[in-house]
């Protein structure tokens, strides 16, 4: 079964500093991968996601992610945080193979920005 | 236009009772799924709808959770005999189809507290 890690938990940096979350994914052929940002006392909303076309993705705020199919990672990063990033951040994965619409989701990484 | 949403925001009932979930797409939204998180850890599938049927239900962790969705619309995720693990937040999400491209909506959740 499909499974995805991020490796850090919690993840503080400082404003304006550059900050990368780390997400990899089980191996498998096709997949579709995506970053959900939930924000305190807010839902689940979604980043941006990678289908297919150019593994670099990027979201309206700054955010950039890039598919890596032979290192099976989809790490997200900002070049510079601003105090309202503070959020946690998931990624989560679609997996083609097992014909399944249902997205599987890692452990989440809590990312506080100090100012 | 309006999210989706979901009722009672939070729950708190006994070991044994029975308790109703229920969650409202958005509008002309065919896809509709159910998933629960626990606490410190990323949401988990539950279950996938595509219209009025179950398109798939292998997350439903055991027989004492059932969903229904009978007009293609509302659905309602029920839970038997509940226990304490049972204990977490359900989420509901909508897309337009169950394509796997389509970006999944989600709803702010109910927290499920059993004692």
């Amino acid at each position: 079964a499909q499974s995805v890690t991020q490796l850090d938990s919690q993840v503080p940096v400082f404003e304006e500093a550059p900050v990368e979350l780390r997400c990899n994914y089980s191996s498998s052929v096709s997949v579709y991968l995506f970053w959900y940002v939930q924000y305190p006392n807010q839902g689940l909303q979604l980043l941006l996601k990678y289908l297919s076309g150019s593994t670099l993705v990027k979201s309206i705020n700054g955010f950039e992610a890039e598919f890596n199919k032979s290192q099976t990672s989809f790490h997200l990063r900002k070049p510079s945080v601003h105090i309202s990033d503070t959020a946690e951040y998931f990624c989560a994965v679609s997996d083609l193979d097992q014909g399944a619409q249902k997205l599987v989701f890692g452990q989440g990484t809590r990312l506080t920005i100090n100012p | 236009g309006a999210g989706v949403s979901q009722t009672p925001s939070n729950k708190v009932t006994e070991k044994g009772k029975y308790v109703e979930l229920r969650c409202d797409p958005i509008s002309g939204h065919t896809a509709l799924y159910w998933y629960r998180q626990s606490l410190g850890q990323g949401p988990e599938f539950l279950i996938y709808f595509q219209g009025t049927g179950a398109a798939d239900d292998s997350g439903l962790p055991n027989d004492r959770f059932f969903a229904v969705r009978p007009e293609g619309s509302v659905s309602t995720l029920k839970i038997q005999r509940t226990e304490r693990g049972d204990s977490a937040v359900y989420l509901c999400a909508s897309s337009r189809g169950g394509e796997y491209q389509e970006t999944q909506y989600f709803g702010p959740g109910t927290r499920l507290l059993v004692l």
